[in-house]
């Protein structure tokens, strides 16, 4: 059972524009939530995170926008450069446990 | 860079065969999770270790073992490997007790033949 739902699969949005990845859980108990970005040949890398006490979360061209009630969030990407291209990845825990990944998006930015 | 190193990066094993992947972990943390990523799938928990001791396990046969060392570094062992073992192997290093933040390694490709 998964229970982290990612969409979508791939994604490709011109240079400058706003890309945006949504995800959504299933556990109640879940009350933290980051985004990695993964390169090819890498590991995944910590973007941003947020815990459920606010809902929006804002670092540089990256926010995550969180909707307790709907048990859903998303990345928002603003002025997508060629070089956020990769795959990013939403995952949850309950506390300071296990990650729960979603399946991945995969982001092309094209000039 | 995270300060989260693994060896080997890449390695080819037969079914069958044993292997031993290791990880060291970012200064000042004392917990490290493994994971399991296929291609084109998200990392998949397979334990976690804390004071040396495993501290959690995801849905992993047996043959998936571990270790950590005083130093906090820790090992995974892979028993009698099979095709689906292929992937790539994660380390992630995190301080229990502190933040939730967890930082991962470069991996170490694995391919089973």
């Amino acid at each position: 059972q998964q229970q982290v739902k990612q969409s979508p699969q791939s994604l490709i949005v011109q240079k400058g524009g706003i890309s945006i990845i949504n995800c959504a859980y299933e556990n109640t108990a879940f009350d933290y939530f980051p985004w990695y970005q993964q390169f090819p040949g890498k590991g995944p890398a910590l973007l941003i995170a947020i815990r459920p006490d606010v809902s929006e979360k804002k670092e540089g061209r990256f926010t995550i926008s969180f909707n307790k009630s709907a048990k859903q969030f998303s990345l928002h990407i603003m002025d997508s450069q060629p070089g956020d291209s990769a795959t990013y990845f939403c995952a949850a825990s309950p506390g300071n446990t296990p990650l729960v990944f979603g399946k991945g998006t995969r982001l092309s930015v094209i000039a | 860079e995270t300060g989260v190193t693994q060896s080997p990066t890449h390695l080819i094993k037969t079914r069958g065969q044993q292997v031993t992947l290791r990880c060291s972990s970012q200064s000042g943390h004392n917990t490290v999770s493994w994971y399991q990523q296929a291609l084109g799938q998200g990392p998949q928990f397979i334990f976690q270790y804390y004071r040396e001791e495993e501290n959690g396990r995801g849905n992993f046969p047996p043959r998936f073992s571990g270790l950590q060392f005083p130093n906090y570094s820790s090992e995974l062992n892979v028993n009698a490997l099979e095709l689906d073992d292929s992937a790539l192997y994660l380390c992630a290093s995190s301080f229990l007790g502190g933040s939730y933040e967890q930082y991962f390694g470069p991996g170490t490709r694995l391919t089973v033949t």
